[in-house]
């Protein structure tokens, strides 16, 4: 099946840095989303994002389709942006499935 | 009430016990999920309802019975569970489930222990 993989799986920022995450994907997909899971659980859409580039704020992201991957750009990070970011596909079939997640800790 | 609530929010429950959880969303949408998340797993998706109508059931367990009785209400029934259905599960909605990943929104999930 589809994999989806997410790096890093782990990052910590210093107030005020930016970064980078990835996901890749092994085969083509219909949708592609970008989550956020707070530290109390609560997941939150950031982008729906097939492809192209978005904005939002201090956070924004870009999927290259033929390439199989996607970007979320954090500038300028806060602490209230700490949690786990998740990138979900959805197959041709409407399955869907999520990465394992980016794990980030912004320190005051 | 707005958005997408759950209840309860945490559930300790022995493997011979039955249970339910509980979602009400409150924005008018019309398709309802039920997803699991667990410690060593990537989120999962369970099970689809749209317009009322189970459209998906990713080859959930029968011990995990779901009913959507109408647009806004969506439950998840647990009878004889096992320590590894242990999980954080997850309810959500969207206004229609053919276009899923447009406007989705979470609640806050009932975080489940089975002992």
């Amino acid at each position: 099946g589809i994999q989806v993989e997410q790096s890093p799986p782990d990052l910590i920022l210093q107030e005020g840095a930016n970064s980078t995450l990835r996901c890749n994907f092994s085969d083509s997909v219909n949708n592609l989303q970008w989550f956020h899971q707070n530290p109390w659980g609560q997941l939150i859409n950031l982008f729906y994002i097939p492809s192209g580039t978005k904005q939002n704020g201090r956070l924004s992201a870009t999927t290259v389709a033929t390439e199989r991957y996607s970007l979320l750009y954090i500038s300028s990070s806060q602490t209230t942006d700490s949690g786990v970011y998740f990138c979900a596909v959805e197959l041709i079939n409407n399955d869907m499935r999520f990465g394992a997640g980016t794990r980030l800790t912004v320190k005051p | 009430e707005t958005g997408v609530t759950q209840t309860p929010r945490h559930l300790v429950m022995g493997m011979t016990n039955k249970k339910s959880l509980k979602c009400e969303q409150h924005l008018g949408h019309n398709a309802m999920y039920w997803y699991k998340q667990s410690a060593k797993k990537p989120l999962e998706l369970m099970f689809v309802y749209n317009f009322k109508e189970q459209t998906e059931n990713n080859s959930v367990p029968s011990r995990f019975s779901p009913e959507c009785p109408n647009s806004s209400h969506l439950f998840l029934h647990l009878h004889t569970l096992q320590p590894e259905d242990s999980a954080l599960y997850l309810c959500a909605s969207s206004p229609t489930a053919g276009d899923r990943f447009y406007e989705q929104y979470f609640g806050p999930g009932t975080r489940l222990t089975v002992t």
